[in-house]
C-alpha cells in the first residue's frame, strides 16, 4: 500500500518552460490537493478536487491548471513557469467526509526550482 | 476570514522537559481542527483529529486539547525523536478545504 505517490521528487525549470506534476494515490480516495508550502507562508491550497472530472481553485491558483481524469490521479501543470513558483509542491488526498480520524494523507513532495 | 496561528514559531526542549504548542484560530463555524508532523524533507502525517470544545485525544508522548478559541499539544517527556515541525489546521464547516497555521518547528536535545 503505498499512499501518495508524488513523481518527480526534484526538478530545475527556466523561466518559462512548462512541466507536470503527477499525483497518485491508491486509497480509493474521493477527495485530492495540490499544496505549495514555502518558508513562513504555511501550506497554501492551489487546486482540489472532490471527484473524478472535476477541479476547483483553491487560494493560489494563477499560473496553474489542474486536471483528474482519474479518480487515482491527480495532475497539476505549470504551463509558463516563473521563478515565483519556486516552492515544495505537496499532494494530498482524504475521504469525501474529511471530518473524520483520518485527516488527509499526503505524499513527500515534489522540490521545484525555476531559474 | 478564516486563520490559524501558531505559536511559539521555534522551541528548543531538553530532552524529558515537558511543553506545549499553541495553535489559535478564527474559523466560522468548527468542522474539525487537525494536528500534522511533518519531518525534513518529508510530506506532513496525520496525528489528530478534534471536533469539538473539551475534546482530548493522546498518542504516546503527545495529546491535544480543544478550547473554542485555540487547541494545544501538549508534550510529556520528549525525547529526541520528537524533533519535527508540527502543524495545526483548520476545517470550517462550509469548505471541504484545511486552512493551515505556518507550524512549530520543535527540537529536542538530549
Amino acid at each position: 500500500n503505498a499512499g501518495v505517490t508524488q513523481t518527480p521528487k526534484f526538478r530545475v525549470l527556466k523561466t518559462g518552460q512548462s512541466m507536470t506534476l503527477l499525483c497518485a494515490q491508491d486509497m480509493n480516495h474521493e477527495y485530492m490537493y495540490w499544496y505549495r508550502q514555502d518558508p513562513g507562508m504555511g501550506l497554501r491550497l492551489i487546486h482540489y478536487s472532490v471527484g473524478e472530472g472535476t477541479t476547483a481553485k483553491g487560494e493560489v491558483p494563477d499560473g496553474y491548471n489542474v486536471s483528474r481524469l482519474k479518480k487515482q490521479n491527480f495532475l497539476l501543470g505549470l504551463e509558463s513557469a516563473a521563478p515565483s513558483q519556486t516552492s515544495v509542491y505537496f499532494c494530498a488526498s482524504s475521504y469525501r467526509l474529511t471530518g473524520t480520524d483520518y485527516g488527509y494523507t499526503f505524499g513527500s513532495g515534489t522540490r521545484l526550482t525555476v531559474v | 476570514e478564516d486563520q490559524v496561528t501558531q505559536s511559539p514559531e521555534a522551541l528548543r526542549l531538553q530532552e524529558g522537559e515537558s511543553s506545549s504548542l499553541n495553535c489559535s484560530y478564527t474559523v466560522s463555524g468548527l468542522r474539525g481542527l487537525f494536528w500534522y508532523r511533518q519531518d525534513p524533507g518529508k510530506g506532513p502525517e496525520f496525528l489528530f483529529t478534534l471536533y469539538s470544545a473539551g475534546e482530548e485525544k493522546e498518542k504516546e508522548r503527545l495529546k491535544a486539547t480543544l478550547t473554542k478559541k485555540e487547541s494545544f499539544l501538549h508534550i510529556t517527556a520528549p525525547k529526541p525523536e520528537d524533533s519535527a515541525t508540527y502543524l495545526c489546521a483548520v476545517q470550517a464547516m462550509s469548505t471541504d478545504k484545511l486552512i493551515f497555521g505556518t507550524g512549530t518547528r520543535l527540537q529536542v536535545f538530549p
